[in-house]
């Protein structure tokens, strides 16, 4: 049974570019969550996707994040002109919705510095 | 507002020791409630959950929860302490229903010394 993956693990970029991180969920899994965390805090909801619907944005997700999971598979998130404060660990995890609840396993996370 | 409150941003213990990692939260509506472990440079590993069945909740390693309603809290034991234990632990909650996201705490560093 493998578990969620991302990729890349790390990227460093300059400030103003773009860039994209992919997460593959456990198969079978219908929900897919992005979370950012930043040092020294926990994780903080970015958005999620019940299948390839993507249902609820935070407020931290403004105009210059993206989000898709096409086929209800992998998803991507992009970050456009990207400024220092995008500097954080975002983590994905994904989860199988049985009931009124549900358990999120985590991603190994992808490491963003911008310079 | 829904929040958990993780007191004590780093715990040191000896090993062999217990180790108490405390969480309380606040809502108006019952919550689901977790403790996750990360490891330095990993993601976030589920230790337990109490999801209102049994309100003490056994997880891996050794540790296990109870979920005091009437202290709105859930804290974290392990009657001893394994140098592997030297980790961040977070608690979170969720509220079920359509989200079901996971709100965390800011995290307890445990720290375990020989």
């Amino acid at each position: 049974d493998t578990g969620v993956s991302q990729n890349p693990r790390h990227k460093i970029t300059k400030r103003g570019q773009n860039v994209t991180f992919r997460c593959d969920p456990i198969s079978e899994h219908n929900r897919l969550y992005w979370y950012r965390q930043t040092l020294g805090q926990g994780p903080e909801f970015l958005t999620y996707f019940q299948n390839e619907a993507q249902l609820e944005k935070s407020r931290l997700l403004s105009d210059r994040f993206s989000a898709e999971r096409p086929k209800g598979s992998f998803s991507t998130l992009e970050i456009q002109r990207t400024e220092q404060g995008d500097s954080a660990m975002y983590l994905c995890a994904s989860s199988l919705v049985s009931g009124f609840t549900d358990t999120q396993y985590f991603g190994p996370g992808t490491r963003l510095t911008v310079l | 507002a829904q929040s958990v409150t993780q007191l004590g941003s780093h715990v040191s213990v000896s090993e062999g020791a217990l180790v108490l990692l405390r969480c309380n939260y606040s809502s108006s509506v019952p919550p689901y409630l977790f403790w996750y472990v990360q490891y330095p440079n990993q993601g976030l590993q589920l230790l337990l959950k109490y999801t209102s069945a049994a309100t003490l909740v056994k997880g891996i390693n050794g540790f296990e929860a109870e979920f005091k309603k009437s202290e709105t809290s859930f804290h974290l034991t392990k009657p001893s302490a394994h140098m592997s234990d030297a980790a961040e632990y977070f608690c979170a909650v969720s509220f079920g229903g359509a989200t079901n996201k996971l709100i965390f705490g800011t995290g307890t560093l445990l720290a375990v010394q020989p």
